[in-house]
């Protein structure tokens, strides 16, 4: 089935630290990737959604210049978090869909990375 | 607007039924999702319904009304290991992200 590879797992890091986070599909074609962020026993919300060629298109309220979305080719997209504080911290996790599917395929998910900032 | 409702928090007994409901008003709909996620872990795809009616997998099973804007997942022969939230979403077109309650976090007790 279709994968998803997410790295790193967990970041700790200094407050003002830039983070880069990769998202990859590993056995399909993604031209369209999600990024989701969520907070403790909080549900899943929408960041944005990574189109590849083209600029992300950001959720109500998340700052694109904070919030970097790359997504340089159809199998990888990457969020830098730029100049992170506390209030950044939360899980964060990709998802894809292979673009051949039809719509009834599910959004794969990656297995999230963990934010720490201190 | 977007909204989707599910309870908040259930426990149920092992061995036991439960129904986790969710209703849902969105500006369209393509389908609905039911996903489990373990705490810390990213979400697994458990069911897919977009027409209405019963869809069954193993222990797991999903109902949609669209008229109705509700859903529900029926987990049977409860286990130990169930123990997790349950996300319902909805895809409200074509090619657009899942929008996703804010889940049901299930116990389940011995």
């Amino acid at each position: 089935g279709a994968v998803v590879s997410q790295h790193p797992s967990w970041v700790i890091c200094k407050s003002g630290t830039s983070v880069k986070i990769e998202c990859r599909s590993l056995d399909f074609q993604a031209t369209t990737m999600f990024w989701y962020r969520q907070f403790p026993k909080q549900s899943l919300m929408l960041m944005a959604t990574s189109n590849e060629g083209s600029k992300a298109t950001y959720e109500q309220g998340v700052e694109k210049d904070k919030f970097l979305i790359n997504h340089a080719s159809l199998t990888l997209s990457t969020l830098t978090v730029t100049s992170a504080h506390p209030e950044d911290s939360s899980f964060y996790i990709c998802s894809a869909r292979d673009g051949r599917e039809y719509s009834n395929q599910p959004q794969h998910f990656g297995d999230g990375t963990r934010l720490s900032i201190l | 607007g977007q909204n989707i409702d599910q309870p908040t928090e259930m426990t149920a007994t092992e061995g036991a039924i439960v129904q986790i409901n969710c209703t849902y008003q969105t500006s369209g709909f393509n389908g609905l999702f039911w996903y489990q996620q373990h705490a810390g872990e990213a979400p697994t795809f458990l069911s897919y319904n977009v027409l209405d009616g019963l869809e069954e997998k193993g222990r797991f099973s999903s109902f949609l009304s669209r008229s109705k804007g509700y859903s529900y997942l029926l987990l049977k022969e409860l286990q130990m290991k169930d123990s997790a939230s349950y996300l319902c979403a909805v895809r409200d077109g074509g090619n657009t992200p899942l929008v996703f309650g804010k889940g049901t976090r299930l116990s389940v007790i011995a």
